[in-house]
């Protein structure tokens, strides 16, 4: 049972437009989140993070909000850059020093020039 | 060397062989993780080792052996395995601390693109 989703596999977004990526999670007891980045033959790197006592973080272009009652989080990036054509995975934990990430499936997000 | 480092990149091994995949971080932190991503899926946590104890054993099968040496070096020796363990291995690391610490952001290698014949 997954208990991160993205259930969006694909987006594709027109250069200097909103890109907005979504992810919704089941467990309750999850109370910080990441979105990482994923190049071709890279490993994933960490991006922006928000815990349960905010719902809202922003660093330079990258927004994440999140709605707890919902359990939803998004990652907004505006302006959209063709480098930021890569693939978004959303991860949470529970609890503080938790070592655990649970990851979604993430969104392969494609900004056309 | 910077950031977390993964040998080899690429691993074509048939199933009675054994071989091992090595990480190194460079970033002076105390936890390290492999995880496993196949296709379609999300990435799914193998092992944790937090200042070179074992503290996460995701229900493994044990063809999968994990080492810990230092904490800077992570192993992953593997034997007889099945044609479905092809995948990208990735491996992790993150500073944790006890108690009232911080949040946990863990940093990737590029990882290794295993292939079971």
């Amino acid at each position: 049972d997954q208990q991160v989703k993205q259930n969006s596999p694909s987006l594709s977004v027109q250069e200097g437009r909103i890109s907005i990526l979504n992810c919704d999670y089941t467990n309750s007891m999850f109370d910080y989140f990441l979105w990482y980045k994923k190049y071709p033959a890279e490993g994933p790197t960490f991006l922006i993070s928000i815990s349960s006592i905010k719902d809202k973080n922003e660093d330079g272009r990258f927004t994440v909000f999140l709605n707890k009652s919902a359990k939803h989080l998004s990652l907004h990036i505006v302006p959209s850059q063709p480098g930021d054509s890569a693939v978004y995975f959303c991860a949470a934990s529970a609890g503080f020093g938790n070592e655990k990430l649970t990851f979604g499936t993430g969104t392969r997000l494609t900004i056309i020039p | 060397e910077t950031g977390v480092t993964q040998t080899p990149r690429h691993l074509v091994m048939g199933m009675t062989n054994k071989k091992s995949l090595k990480c190194e971080q460079h970033l002076g932190h105390n936890a390290m993780y492999w995880y496993k991503q196949s296709a379609k899926k999300p990435l799914e946590l193998m092992f944790v080792y937090n200042f070179k104890e074992q503290t996460e054993n995701n229900s493994v099968p044990s063809r999968f052996s994990p080492e810990c040496p230092n904490s800077s070096h992570l192993f992953l020796h593997l034997h007889t395995l099945q044609p479905e363990d092809s995948a990208l291995y990735l491996c992790a690391s993150s500073q944790v601390a006890g108690g009232l610490s911080s949040y946990n952001e863990q940093f990737f290698g590029p990882g290794t693109r295993l292939t079971v014949l």
